[in-house]
């Protein structure tokens, strides 16, 4: 079966501009969760959806912010774009969101900010 | 607030050998944890889990333990093989609101041949 597809794979910004990362769950999982990862942070919980609800949300500021639609696919928009947030954006589906074994985490998508 | 903490960025190990990544958590309130491995451009990939009334947990050769009262959890991984270079991630998971995985800031692990 298809796995967590992430698009797109790299993308250049400049600062102050924004952007929208997509993620497309595996078919059936209808959880999905967020993650930055910077090096030497390791990953940085974002946001989780589940059922097109936000269930939880990591502490980021609120130029952060993601949604779901009713096909389980999700989105994450950065508004006002600062260097500081050039990292791999991670996607990761499950069924139900519960316990990280049925975490399956796509590619990322590769935001450089300029 | 660094709830999960991998303390060695880096481990080098020969090929054969054990490899020992260690990680510690300061929430009492995890009650699952796992271990991902990542590759460079890849999305970490799971690995192996236990949960918090066990103490250990083996697959094949991996194989994870957990000393809930150090808040101590380690991956072992027996014999090393240098397909097994990647970086490891720790990460805990409680329930309810806390539900979401915590990260560790990982290790990097080379397999020597």
């Amino acid at each position: 079966k298809a796995g967590v597809t992430q698009t797109p794979r790299y993308l250049i910004k400049t600062r102050g501009q924004q952007v929208t990362l997509s993620c497309s769950p595996i078919s059936g999982h209808r959880s999905v969760s967020w993650y930055q990862q910077t090096p030497g942070q390791g990953l940085q919980f974002l946001f989780e959806y589940f059922s097109e609800t936000q269930r939880n949300k990591g502490n980021f500021p609120g130029r952060f912010s993601g949604r779901q639609f009713s096909n389980s696919r999700s989105e994450m928009n950065v508004s006002t774009l600062e260097l500081g947030d050039s990292a791999l954006y991670l996607c990761a589906s499950s069924l139900e969101g519960n316990f990280g074994y049925g975490y399956t985490f796509g590619s990322g998508t590769r935001l450089t900010v300029v | 607030d660094q709830q999960v903490k991998q303390n060695s960025p880096s481990l080098s190990v020969q090929e054969g050998r054990i490899s020992i990544l260690n990680c510690d958590y300061t929430n009492s309130m995890f009650d699952y944890f796992l271990w991902y491995k990542k590759y460079p451009a890849e999305g970490p990939t799971f690995l192996i889990s236990i949960s918090s009334i066990k103490d250990k947990n083996e697959d094949g050769r991996f194989t994870v333990f957990l000393n809930k009262s150090a808040k101590h959890l380690s991956l072992h991984i027996v014999p090393s093989q240098p397909g097994d270079s990647a970086v490891y991630f720790c990460a805990a998971s409680g329930s309810g609101s806390a539900r979401q995985l915590t990260f560790g800031s990982g290790t990097q692990l080379t397999v020597l041949p």
